[in-house]
């Protein structure tokens, strides 16, 4: 168990659905990120919130969002689900921002049919 | 855009040869991470190198970080079945952004 807890861990939903990731940092930790990773991809950059604030944005799609809340969880909203939004959705989480070292969470495997 | 070029995308090894990754970056890097991805998994940290030139090792890896602190390898001697994965690597950009390679999967032949 790295610290990092993801919900849900799998959710099959249809296009044109709207989702919510859940991420609940390691304790301590201030920054969350979220990845995707497409079957046998490599890691795509989504976005990164410290402490409540957005802090860096990657390759995130308009029909993307996301945010951190005061107790340092964050939800990532997936909305007009495609079927290439089929993915595995990382968090991370760092004590601080900028390129601490990561503890990603187990992922949440979203299937979109 | 800045990016760090991660080869080869794939390295089919017979269990006990070396495995080598290489990570090139267009600019200087602040530092690099390595991450190990596990069929299945999520990527797990292995090690951080900050300063030019610098050499690590954990047991049968070794990590390298370049004297322009723009490339960096891992290599893996005698591999085993428990190194089957994908290695990434992570440059820190001036910004200290992490900009990620594709990362390198390691296949043990049958």
């Amino acid at each position: 168990d790295s610290g990092v807890t993801q919900t849900p861990k799998h959710l099959i939903t249809a296009t044109g659905q709207r989702v919510t990731l859940r991420c609940s940092p390691r304790s301590g930790d201030l920054s969350v990120y979220w990845y995707q990773q497409s079957l046998d991809q490599g890691l795509q950059f989504l976005i990164q919130y410290y402490n409540g604030e957005e802090r860096a944005k990657g390759n995130i799609l308009e029909r993307f969002s996301a945010q951190q809340f005061p107790d340092l969880h964050s939800e990532l909203n997936l909305s007009s689900l495609e079927l290439g939004d089929s993915a595995l959705y990382f968090c991370a989480s760092s004590v601080v921002g900028g390129a601490n070292v990561l503890t990603f969470g187990a992922g949440s495997r979203l299937t979109v049919l | 855009g800045q990016q760090v070029m991660q080869i080869p995308q794939y390295q089919h090894v017979q269990e006990g040869e070396d495995f080598t990754t290489y990570c090139n970056s267009s600019t200087t890097l602040s530092n690099i991470q390595w991450y190990k991805q596990r069929p299945g998994g999520h990527p797990v940290f292995l090690i951080q190198l900050v300063k030019s030139g610098e050499v690590k090792k954990q047991k049968r890896l070794t990590f390298q970080f370049g004297e322009a602190k723009k490339n960096s390898s891992l290599h893996i001697t005698a591999t085993q079945t428990t190194d089957v994965g994908t290695y990434f690597c992570a440059g820190a950009d001036s910004n200290y952004q992490l900009i990620w390679g594709a990362g390198t999967k390691l296949i043990i032949k049958p």
